[in-house]
């Protein structure tokens, strides 16, 4: 158990909705990463939160967008959802360095 | 960040270690390796880094080439629950530590 957690795990929406990814980090961590694996793609770096800043934009869609709170649990979302989007999402979280504690993924099946 | 070449499977026997080589020969001085793994679909895992010294703990042994062009991931003693993509990334110290996953070696311990 990273204690990192991630809800929902499983998600299962049609083309053209939107859906809110949530992720909690380590207590004391700082950071949050968001990766998309995609059978086609791999692991991607979506974007990286520190103590509420965007810090670092990756591969990341205009169609998607992400936040972290005060208490520093982020939400990862995604509108006018397409078949491609389907994936599995990840978020990591980080005190500093690039040991990352990876969370277990929420499952997006876009039909 | 530089890039990194990893063969894409290995074998390995239960019980016996397992080598598993990067190739970075495009590194920067200030630039770490990493290593990560990941068991079938779960969110990946840190395994162990270093800069150029070579690093053991309780999971693995990271060897890194004098150069610093190359580095090898050791697992003295391989078990079935060890099969999984292995990833080696190369990362700079500072500012945001997004990881850049490549395609990675697939480890299968056999019994």
């Amino acid at each position: 158990d990273s204690g990192v957690t991630q809800t929902p795990k499983h998600l299962i929406t049609a083309t053209g909705q939107r859906v809110t990814l949530r992720c909690s980090p380590r207590s004391g961590d700082l950071s949050v990463y968001w990766y998309q694996q995609s059978l086609d793609q791999g692991l991607q770096f979506l974007i990286h939160y520190y103590n509420g800043e965007e810090r670092a934009k990756g591969n990341i869609l205009e169609r998607f967008s992400a936040q972290q709170f005060p208490d520093l649990h982020s939400e990862l979302n995604l509108s006018s959802l397409e078949l491609g989007d389907s994936a599995l999402y990840f978020c990591a979280s980080s005190l500093s360095g690039g040991r990352q504690y990876f969370g277990p993924g929420t499952r997006l099946t876009v039909l | 960040d530089a890039k990194t070449t990893q063969p894409p499977s290995m074998d390995c026997a239960e019980g016996r270690a397992a080598n598993l080589p990067c190739n970075h020969s495009t590194i920067s001085g200030n630039e770490y390796v990493y290593w990560y793994r990941q068991i079938h679909s779960q969110g990946p895992q840190y395994i162990i880094h270093g800069l150029k010294n070579n690093e053991t703990n309780e999971m693995a042994s990271l060897i890194i080439t004098e150069d610093r062009k190359s580095s090898t991931l050791i697992l003295p003693h391989a078990t079935l629950r060890d099969t999984a993509v292995y990833y080696c990334i190369v990362l700079r110290g500072a500012g945001s530590y997004q990881l850049t996953f490549g395609k990675g070696t697939k480890l299968s311990v056999i019994p």
